[in-house]
């Protein structure tokens, strides 16, 4: 009982880093998701992905690119990490009945 | 500026109290959901509303879809410290695209 998985739960970069957050959901979903969390803005779409091969930004897609490897993984990277990226970031995936499942978060520092 | 405004920000209320939050747009919704997140976890969805004007009882939380289906309200009866948390609403204005607002935080003392 799976569900969402997400890595890693805690990162710290420098300003100018990159890194890839990794995604995998075992339900056999279509569609996945990657939100931003920061304190009193609720939950911000950076990109989407309605189906495998298909991928589409959201609120707050700058300094973001996504992979949809597969049906099962989706990955976020930060290319030059910059203190505005600091966050709690969360996957989700979603079936035909419009019910999103979370991933536990992953709380990235960037300093 | 987000697509759902959500009101209040935070809620403190005793053990016993009723509340209601709101989450509103001038944006029409496919659906609408509510969610409930506990500190270091991702949000758990509590319900879903689809027709305007539709009402859904989940034990003492009652949610309220507007007839324009701009909007809701999560009414919540005798609150419990068990209700603590941050609640979301979040609204698919394109199939299986969802936007959340920016949460109700409440906490219910003993």
């Amino acid at each position: 009982n799976a569900g969402v998985t997400q890595t890693p739960k805690f990162q710290v970069l420098k300003t100018g880093q990159s890194m890839t957050l990794q995604c995998a959901q075992d339900m056999n979903h279509n569609s996945m998701y990657w939100y931003r969390q920061d304190p009193g803005m609720g939950l911000r779409l950076i990109y989407y992905s309605a189906s495998e091969g298909t991928t589409d930004k959201g609120e707050v897609p700058n300094g973001y690119n996504v992979s949809r490897l597969n049906k099962r993984e989706f990955s976020l990277r930060l290319e030059s990490a910059a203190p505005s990226q600091t966050s709690v970031y969360f996957c989700a995936s979603s079936g035909v009945f419009e019910k999103l499942f979370f991933g536990s978060g992953t709380q990235l520092s960037v300093l | 500026t987000q697509l759902l405004e959500q009101s209040p920000q935070f809620l403190s209320i005793q053990e016993g109290e009723n509340l209601t939050v709101y989450c509103n747009s001038s944006s029409v919704f496919s659906s609408l959901q509510w969610y409930r997140q506990e500190p270091g976890e991702g949000p758990v969805l509590l319900v879903t509303v689809v027709t305007g004007g539709e009402v859904k009882k989940l034990k003492r939380l009652t949610f309220q879809f507007g007839d324009a289906r701009k909007d809701s309200s999560l009414h919540i009866t005798a609150a419990q410290p068990g209700d603590t948390g941050l609640y979301l609403c979040a609204g698919t204005p394109h199939f299986n695209k969802f936007y959340f607002g920016s949460g109700t935080k409440l906490n219910v003392k003993p």
